[in-house]
């Protein structure tokens, strides 16, 4: 079956700090991979997405994320984090069917 | 281009009443897809409509069940409330069905039962 892991429930980075969330996917030779973000109350904002191509792509807001095959991972970076990336972000894979999601990351900054 | 539009945004219902939920997907979209987001559960897949037509279905029970109209607009509705219903209720529309359409997230409702 489909499954998205992100191991980190919850993470407290310092404001200005290079910022990592890992992800595990487990569907499929060709994943179709995406990173979500929501803030408290709202809905899901895309920030990137990978379905082929060049292993490291780039997306809003100054995120990045990387695709690695063998370690089955899609990790989320950026290098310095805004008090405004605080929020809970979501790994996500697209099967035939569905998306499927990861439990989230809780991101918090502290000043 | 206005994005997903889901009404209401907030909802309080007792436990064995019914409710209906409405989504407005973006001008052009013909796909609806909707999910629950819960504490405890996390983002599930209900269910997606494309052209009218239910395309895929999550593993919810058939208290939860939805329509889609010729306009692309959806309703999701779930009938005999229980507490564990409780929950914000996304939709995500599309250009169309299928693995390589990306999604587009609407704000949610949130429905409480008491």
């Amino acid at each position: 079956a489909q499954s998205v892991t992100q191991p980190d429930i919850h993470i407290t980075v310092s404001e200005g700090a290079s910022l990592e969330l890992r992800c595990n996917y487990s569907y499929g030779a060709t994943p179709y991979l995406f990173w979500y973000v929501q803030s408290p109350g709202q809905g899901l904002q895309l920030l990137l997405k990978y379905f082929s191509g060049d292993t490291l792509v780039q997306g809003i807001k100054g995120f990045e994320a990387e695709f690695k095959r063998s370690q089955s991972s899609f990790n989320l970076r950026k290098p310095s984090v805004h008090w405004s990336d605080a929020a809970e972000y979501f790994c996500v894979e697209r099967g035939n069917e569905k998306l499927t999601f990861g439990t989230g990351t809780r991101l918090t900054i502290i000043p | 281009k206005a994005g997903v539009t889901q009404t209401p945004r907030y909802l309080i219902k007792t436990r064995g009443q019914q409710v209906t939920l409405s989504c407005s997907p973006i001008s052009g979209h013909r796909s609806v897809s909707w999910y629950q987001q819960t504490p405890g559960q996390g983002l599930q897949f209900l269910f997606e409509y494309f052209s009218e037509t239910q395309r895929n279905k999550g593993n919810f029970p058939g208290r939860f069940s939805g329509r889609q109209f010729s306009n692309s607009r959806s309703e999701m509705n779930v009938s005999t409330l229980e507490l564990g219903d409780s929950a914000l209720y996304l939709c995500a529309s599309s250009l169309g069905d299928g693995r390589y359409n990306e999604q587009f997230f609407g704000p949610g409702t949130r429905l409480t039962v008491l």
